[in-house]
């Protein structure tokens, strides 16, 4: 079963827009959200990552937007650029118990120049 | 340098004909986990193993084996390969319990025909 939820599936973002990733999780244990950011030919590497104490983080220009209540976090890429073009994944973990990543069917996002 | 290897990066191989992918990573981590990529389905854990000796099915284990007898390294074993385990496999490594991040290896693209 697909326990973390990832949309959309490919997003097309012009340069100096904002690209925004959604997803949605089950498990009300999860309390660790990475994002993953993936190059061609590369493996995933950590983007940015909340915990549940916090509504949002920003590390430049990405924040993790976290809302508790309704199960769901984003991604938002201020200012996208064509070298953010990637696919990202977002991710969800029970901290405590040291669970394994469970992981969202990815996005590939193109900013166009 | 921290790093994850993998190996081979690129593998095409007949129905039925053993194979091995090595996975190996220099930063002492406990934790590590081999998962597949396919379109559409994100990343999907084999197996993985919290320390040497000891190893647990993930999500799509059926058609895989891993040991574990040392922590540096963790081979897939691929006994009797079929089509259908035509994907990109990447293997991670994981500090250990906490959220702790994922350091993935650059992947291994098999085609079994």
């Amino acid at each position: 079963q697909q326990q973390v939820k990832q949309s959309p599936q490919s997003l097309i973002v012009q340069k100096g827009g904002i690209s925004i990733i959604n997803c949605a999780y089950e498990n009300t244990a999860f309390d660790y959200f990475p994002w993953y950011q993936q190059f061609p030919g590369k493996g995933p590497a950590l983007l940015i990552a909340i915990r549940p104490d916090v509504s949002e983080k920003k590390e430049g220009r990405f924040t993790i937007s976290f809302n508790k209540s309704a199960k769901q976090f984003s991604l938002h890429i201020m200012d996208s650029q064509p070298g953010d073009s990637a696919t990202y994944f977002c991710a969800a973990s029970i901290a405590t118990s040291g669970s394994r990543l469970t992981f969202g069917e990815g996005t590939q996002l193109t900013v166009n120049p | 340098e921290a790093q994850v290897t993998q190996n081979p990066r690129y593998l095409i191989t007949v129905t039925g004909k053993k194979l091995t992918v090595t996975c190996s990573q220099n930063m002492n981590h406990e934790y590590m986990s081999w998962y597949r990529q396919d379109p559409g389905l994100g990343l999907r854990q084999i197996y993985y193993s919290m320390n040497v000796e000891v190893t647990d099915k993930g999500d799509v284990p059926e058609g895989y084996k891993v040991s574990r007898k040392e922590k540096r390294n963790f081979p897939l074993i691929l006994e009797s390969p079929s089509p259908n385990q035509t994907s990109l496999y990447f293997c991670a490594s994981r500090s250990g319990q906490g959220a702790t991040e994922a350091f993935f290896g650059q992947g291994t693209r098999l085609t079994v025909v």
